[in-house]
């Protein structure tokens, strides 16, 4: 079936580090791919996303590049801030009779000063 | 530009009572959503609206209904609710059906079923 892995959290860096959330899809089709970030308190928002293989997906300093050789769709920032703490949700999106959106679990990022 | 709306924010509820969350969008979009966030398990789509005077079921829509009562709003009702429907809801919606379209989330209800 059509699902999502991403890496457990909670993710915690310092201030400026490097950062790399895995994901990971299995999916029957030709899926987008997506990022969305939750903060504290709202809803979720969408960071980037990427429709076809080799696209890169960017926005405020987060990349991802989706790898159908891998079925990839890693997130990656050079360098973290303490207000990009939040939770991140990978997903991929189907057609098919409606825009279904399969979620990850979530990944928790808790980055210190 | 309010973008997603949900009222209420926060509800607590007896078992067996009903109740109705509301949701509203002004963005002009055709296509609307109910989701259900629980711990550990990403959001699941309980069920959306292609477009206005269109509801289908999703992935868990036992226990719930919906309406969409035109183009900006799509209310999700609970008729008698459980302990397992304690979570947090959300309603998004996007310009249209797709893979590629961007869904747009409200700042989600959580309900609380004792």
């Amino acid at each position: 079936g059509n699902s999502v892995t991403q890496m457990e959290g909670p993710v915690t860096l310092s201030e400026e580090a490097f950062l790399t959330i895995n994901c990971t899809y299995t999916a029957t089709g030709y899926p987008s791919l997506f990022w969305y970030v939750q903060y504290p308190g709202e809803g979720l928002q969408l960071l980037l996303k990427a429709t076809k293989a080799d696209d890169k997906g960017s926005n405020k300093g987060f990349e991802a590049t989706y790898r159908k050789e891998t079925t990839s769709f890693h997130l990656e920032k050079g360098s973290v801030q303490v207000s990009d703490s939040a939770v991140y949700f990978c997903a991929l999106g189907l057609s098919g009779g409606y825009n279904k959106l399969i979620f990850g679990a979530g990944t928790r990022l808790a980055v210190h000063p | 530009n309010a973008g997603v709306t949900q009222t209420p924010k926060f509800q607590v509820l007896k078992t067996g009572q009903s109740m109705t969350l509301q949701c509203a969008q002004d963005m002009n979009h055709n296509s609307m959503y109910w989701y259900r966030q629980d711990p550990g398990m990403g959001l699941r789509l309980i069920y959306y609206s292609a477009s206005e005077g269109t509801t289908d079921k999703g992935e868990v829509p036992n226990g719930y209904n919906v309406s969409r009562l035109n183009k900006r709003e799509f209310s999700l009702r609970l008729e008698s609710a459980a302990p397992s429907q304690t979570s947090v809801y959300f309603c998004a919606s996007s310009e249209s059906l797709g893979r590629q379209e961007t869904q747009y989330f409200g700042p989600g209800t959580r309900l609380l079923v004792l």
